[in-house]
C-alpha cells in the first residue's frame, strides 16, 4: 500500500520568509505526485503536479516542488511567502488506482 | 478547471436515519471518483474508490454496509451513510478524475452532523 508523510503539521512564518514543506511517500512503482492547497473556507485546489520529465516543477503563485526519486520525496518550496499563502497544504500520491493524501501542513504567515 | 459539484453542502440528521450525498462532474466524464472523510484538523482519509459501473473498492477499516457507494454513470457517484450515528459526523469530500494520470477535482464537501 502507498503512504504519504508530511513532516510538519504546523508552520508559522513571517512574510518574505522562505518556505519548504517536506513530503515523503512510499510506493514501489511509478507514481504521480501532487500538492494541493486549501485556503480557509474554500475547496481543495491543485498547486502543482509531477508526472514525468523535469523533476523540478513549477506551480501557481510562485510555488515549486522537486521530485527526488532516490529519497522518495516531493518537497514544496516558495522563496518568499505572503500573508495570502496562509492555508493548509496537502501532498498526495497517485499510485495504482488510488490517490493518497498526507496529513496536511497548516501554514500561517504573519504580516 | 473542471467542476465537481457536491450536494448537499451540509446536512443535519437524526441518529438511525440514512443520508445520501451526491457528487457530480459537471463538464467531464469521471472514470473514477474518490470519497474522503476529513476530521477536524486532520487530513483527508480515503474511504473508497469507485469506478463507473463496478463495485467500489473500500479502504481498510471502512464499513461497506454503512457507507454505500454507487457510481452508476460517468458523471454521478453517491455516498449513502446508513443508520447514521453521531460518530459519523464529519466532513465528506468527493473528487473525480477523468483518467488515472490527470489531476483530481474536488467537490466543495458536505458537512454531516448527526444528532
Amino acid at each position: 500500500a502507498q503512504s504519504v508523510s508530511q513532516h510538519n503539521h504546523h508552520v508559522i512564518l513571517s512574510e518574505a520568509a522562505s518556505l519548504e514543506l517536506g513530503c515523503n511517500y512510499s510506493y514501489g512503482g511509478t507514481v504521480n505526485l501532487f500538492w494541493y492547497v486549501q485556503y480557509p473556507g474554500q475547496h481543495l485546489q491543485l498547486l502543482l503536479k509531477y508526472f514525468s520529465g523535469d523533476p523540478l516543477v513549477k506551480g501557481i503563485k510562485g510555488f515549486e516542488a522537486e521530485f527526488i526519486k532516490s529519497k522518495f520525496s516531493f518537497n514544496l518550496r516558495k522563496p518568499s511567502v505572503q500573508w495570502s499563502d496562509t492555508a493548509e497544504y496537502f501532498c498526495a500520491v497517485n499510485g495504482y488506482s488510488t490517490l493518497t493524501f498526507g496529513k496536511g501542513t497548516m501554514l500561517l504567515v504573519s504580516p | 478547471g473542471a467542476v465537481v459539484s457536491q450536494h448537499p453542502s451540509w446536512v443535519i440528521c437524526k441518529s438511525g436515519t440514512s443520508v445520501k450525498i451526491e457528487c457530480r462532474s459537471l463538464d467531464f466524464q469521471a472514470t473514477t471518483m474518490f470519497w474522503y472523510r476529513q476530521f477536524p484538523k486532520q487530513s483527508l482519509m480515503l474511504m473508497a474508490t469507485s469506478n463507473e459501473g463496478s463495485k467500489a473498492t473500500y479502504e481498510q477499516g471502512v464499513e461497506k454496509d454503512k457507507f454505500l457507494i454507487n457510481h452508476a454513470s460517468l458523471t454521478l457517484s453517491t455516498l449513502t451513510v446508513t443508520s447514521a450515528h453521531p460518530e459519523d459526523s464529519s466532513f465528506y469530500i468527493c473528487s473525480a478524475i477523468q483518467l488515472m494520470n490527470t489531476e483530481a477535482f474536488f467537490g466543495q464537501g458536505t458537512r454531516l452532523t448527526v444528532v
